[in-house]
């Protein structure tokens, strides 16, 4: 079965720093996410991403985030200067259309800690 | 109100019970619904869409109250395996971003 494949698993950084974090959505999928889980909290959405351009964002995601697709299989979120509270689990999902028909495919997540 | 609450529980319950979880949603203009289950540092998996008419899958049942604006699941017969955290999921009125409750805690004891 097709997936969604992230990577690092887990990223250290120190405050300040800039981290990318990449996925591989599947690759018949048109849309696709990033979400955040902090440790013990609820899945919260970031952004999607649909053709080439985000279609939704959230308030989390603020002027240090941004996402890009730089080719046709690569799917990334940078966050230009970490903080500490951008420690959490990072996940990116996909999906081949929206609504109840399509529902999200998630990758494992990257564990992003900031120090 | 929450976009999404969900009881976190835990459910604590023995092999073979029936548990069932309810899940509230603020939105009437939700249109799309889902039960993910996450394993702990996990990602969530999707374990069903749940459909107006209600729909099983083997030992799970979900059902949608669109005037009471709540779906809830129903597992059978609960194996030590089902324990998990099981999410709901709401997409967005008038948006198809899918947005998730807390989840509820359930655990399987012999």
């Amino acid at each position: 079965e097709p997936e969604v494949t992230q990577t690092p698993s887990h990223q250290v950084t120190q405050m300040g720093q800039e981290v990318i974090l990449r996925c591989v959505p599947i690759s018949n999928h048109l849309y696709f996410y990033w979400y955040r889980q902090i440790l013990g909290q609820k899945v919260e959405f970031l952004v999607s991403f649909y053709n080439n351009e985000i279609s939704e964002k959230s308030e989390i995601f603020d002027d240090q985030f941004s996402v890009e697709r730089p080719d046709g299989s690569n799917f990334t979120l940078k966050i230009r200067s970490t903080k500490l509270e951008d420690s959490a689990m990072y996940f990116c999902a996909s999906s081949i259309q929206t609504g109840n028909n399509s529902p999200l495919h998630f990758g494992n997540g990257t564990r992003l800690t900031v120090t | 109100r929450k976009e999404v609450e969900q009881d976190p529980g835990p459910f604590n319950v023995p092999e073979g019970a029936t548990v069932a979880f309810n899940c509230t949603y603020s939105n009437s203009a939700s249109q799309s619904f889902f039960w993910y289950r996450q394993d702990c540092r996990k990602e969530p998996k999707l374990l069903m869409s749940v459909y107006s008419s209600g729909n099983e899958d083997g030992r799970f049942t979900a059902q949608l109250n669109r005037a009471s604006q709540y779906i809830s699941l129903l597992i059978r017969d609960s194996k030590l395996s089902d324990s998990a955290t099981y999410l709901c999921v709401v997409n967005k009125g008038g948006s198809y971003i899918p947005t998730f409750g807390r989840g509820t805690s359930l655990i399987v004891h012999p």
